[in-house]
């Protein structure tokens, strides 16, 4: 695809529920990034993709949050039993190979999911 | 883990002058510093990047150096233009080079 695409772009929904944010990267790009943004500050790493695999799933803020990519292409996180305080714009990144030593790899951006807890 | 400090949160510049953007990190393994560019409702763009191989990058009005030993990097634009006006932020890579840190960002206003 042209770029990283991200739906729902707005998800409004109440406490206690249970949402689905789904991601699809650039075709051919097999590393994936979840990062969350609060009014205001920078991106903060959620989870790591490389392939069907969780990587690094070290952002995680706790057990509510969950993500998949089984196929190796779209990823979906999954927040169960929200909170006002998970109300956020949920990013997600693709790059075309993993990040790391000598040659990080630019990672491109979606649009973003705009969640909002009530 | 990396802490990325960014300075100024905002920045107002009269069309046609400068804009500097600082940024400083604490994690001496990290290797590769990109600056996004973020527009009101939309995810974050790249707009130069820059690896710890090199100390300045330039393309057309923008630049990007690097002190490695310092531990900072600023984003220079020249010749502001309206259409700069936007929320812009530095990141720098983790130690294993998956994850990126990003600043707080700044509030860049192009003064027509």
């Amino acid at each position: 695809g042209a770029g990283v695409s991200q739906t729902p772009s707005n998800k409004v929904t109440e406490k206690g529920k249970y949402v689905e944010l789904r991601c699809d990267p650039i075709s051919g790009h097999t590393a994936l990034y979840w990062y969350r943004q609060s009014l205001g500050q920078g991106p903060e790493f959620l989870i790591y993709f490389q392939g069907t695999g969780a990587a690094d799933d070290s952002g995680l803020p706790n057990d509510r949050f969950f993500a998949v990519r089984p196929e190796g292409s779209v990823s979906t996180l999954k927040i169960q039993r929200t909170e006002r305080g998970d109300s956020a714009v949920y990013l997600c990144a693709s790059s075309l190979t993993p990040a790391g030593g000598p040659s990080t790899d630019t990672q491109y951006f979606g649009p973003g999911t705009r969640l909002t807890v009530l | 883990g990396e802490n990325v400090e960014q300075h100024p949160s905002t920045l107002s510049v009269q069309e046609g002058d400068s804009a500097v953007i600082k940024c400083t990190y604490s994690d001496s393994a990290s290797n590769y510093f990109p600056w996004y560019k973020q527009e009101l409702g939309k995810g974050p763009q790249l707009i130069i990047d820059i690896r710890s191989n090199v100390g300045e990058k330039k393309d057309q009005r923008i630049a990007v150096t690097l002190n490695k030993t310092a531990k900072h990097f600023s984003l220079h634009i020249t010749e502001t233009q309206p259409e700069d006006s936007a929320v812009y932020f530095c990141a720098a890579s983790g130690p294993t080079g998956n994850q990126f840190y990003f600043g707080t960002g700044t509030s860049l206003t192009v003064i027509p």
